[in-house]
């Protein structure tokens, strides 16, 4: 069964930081991971998908790696900045057959200004 | 490209009532998910419909829930006869074929049973 790992539950970094958000993951037999942003009260709006062939995506500010050997995935923010400020959530799809997500429990993001 | 349209936004129902979330998908998706995110809890998945088919409902309580996605119309997820526990927030996604391009979530409807 998959289980989906998001170190840390909370971080706080003054605005201008470089920071990296980790996601750890059980069955490397995966298809997919694609990182999520979630703001208080709203959606889940998709910053990174990684496909299983792929070692990293980039974007912007945003840099997603994918170590599937290893089961791991960093997001990596550059020079961080107060609207960034929200939870990330990792997600992985599994092969097999299966269609769910499965979804760390993500880790919220405070940029002070 | 509206993306992916969930209503009500907020819905609250007295113990023991009817409540009723709608899902319309993305234009040109075929596949959509209902999950459902507790108060301090990750995301977890409920069902996967494609068009007038329940494909896995392995995340759904055996009673008082369900799901459709019927040929015409949004796909919607019905719960009778809410308890407490019930509220939460549930978002819908949609994909065109499978998860292989990824999910577009909506916005989710927060349900508060009181």
């Amino acid at each position: 069964k998959q289980e989906v790992t998001q170190t840390s539950a909370a971080l706080s970094v003054p605005e201008g930081e470089n920071l990296v958000l980790n996601c750890s993951f059980t069955d490397s037999a995966i298809y997919n991971l694609q990182w999520f942003r979630q703001d208080p009260g709203k959606g889940l709006t998709s910053l990174l998908l990684i496909q299983s062939s792929q070692r990293e995506q980039t974007s912007g500010r945003l840099n997603a790696s994918l170590d599937k050997s290893s089961g791991r995935s960093t997001l990596y923010i550059a020079a961080s900045q107060p609207g960034d400020s929200a939870t990330y959530l990792c997600a992985v799809l599994t092969q097999g057959g299966s269609e769910k997500l499965v979804f760390g429990k993500g880790t919220k993001l405070t940029v002070n200004p | 490209n509206a993306g992916v349209m969930q209503n009500p936004r907020h819905l609250v129902r007295r113990r023991g009532q009817e409540a009723r979330l709608r899902c319309s998908p993305m234009k040109g998706h075929s596949h959509v998910y209902w999950y459902r995110q507790l108060p301090e809890e990750g995301l977890k998945f409920m069902v996967y419909l494609q068009k007038e088919n329940i494909i896995d409902e392995s995340g759904m309580p055996k009673e008082r829930f369900s799901a459709e996605f019927p040929k015409e119309g949004p796909s919607i997820l019905r719960i009778q006869q809410v308890v407490r526990g019930d509220s939460a927030a549930y978002f819908c996604a949609s994909s065109r074929q499978n998860g292989g391009a990824g999910y577009t979530f909506g916005s989710g409807t927060r349900l508060t049973v009181v």
